[in-house]
């Protein structure tokens, strides 16, 4: 059964320092994976995606994304961190195997950037 | 331009009573979801229309709940006779083409069961 795991419910960060906020999926088929941010009273945003091509993706605020097929993992980065990437961040896959539409959420992950 | 919009933003309803959720997608979108966020959960998948096609409701957790579009563009979920595991907040997005594009999000609408 397709899923998403991200195993840190909280990353602690200094302002400037690079962050990694973890996800790993298990699905049938290939996988379309994204990530979504969700700001304090506000709705989720689309941050970056990965459907095919070049394992490194870029979005946006400066966040990127790493494809590892063999590790099953889809690892959000930003190599300098700003007190304003504080917020809840959702990784997701769509199992391509299945010939569903689901899209999987995981639980999400709360980002601290400390001043 | 216009996001999507949800309403009513918060709704309490009594155990029992039927609800209906509404959602309006940004205009052109073919593709349309539901989803239900408990609290301290991420999105969990309802339901998916392509159009006014309902072609995948694998997430509906009961036949209490329906969704539905007739017209292809506004969005109705509702949820018959209410029970206390229903509170949550459901949220509705669109996307320009199939599944694969990134979805927008609206805010949601946070229901509470007594």
């Amino acid at each position: 059964a397709q899923s998403v795991a991200q195993p840190e419910d909280q990353v602690n960060v200094a302002e400037g320092n690079p962050l990694t906020v973890k996800c790993t999926y298990s699905v049938s088929g290939n996988p379309y994976l994204f990530w979504y941010v969700q700001y304090p009273n506000r709705g989720l945003q689309f941050l970056l995606k990965y459907i095919t091509g070049d394992n490194l993706v870029k979005g946006s605020y400066g966040f990127e994304a790493e494809f590892n097929k063999s590790q099953t993992s889809f690892h959000l980065k930003k190599p300098s961190a700003l007190v304003s990437d504080s917020a809840l961040y959702f990784c997701a896959v769509r199992d391509m195997g299945t010939g569903g539409f689901k899209t999987i959420f995981g639980a999400g992950t709360r980002l601290f950037v400390k001043a | 331009g216009a996001g999507v919009s949800q309403s009513p933003r918060y709704k309490v309803a009594k155990r029992g009573q039927d609800v209906a959720l509404r959602c309006d997608p940004i205009s052109g979108h073919v593709s349309l979801f539901w989803y239900q966020q408990a609290l301290g959960q991420g999105p969990e998948f309802l339901t998916y229309f392509q159009n006014e096609a309902q072609l995948d409701k694998s997430g509906l957790p009961s036949d209490r709940f329906f969704a539905e579009r007739p017209e292809g563009s506004v969005s109705t979920l509702k949820i018959q006779r209410t029970q206390q595991e229903d509170s949550a907040v459901y949220l509705c997005a669109s996307s320009v083409g199939d599944s694969h594009n990134e979805q927008f999000f609206g805010p949601g609408t946070r229901l509470t069961v007594l």
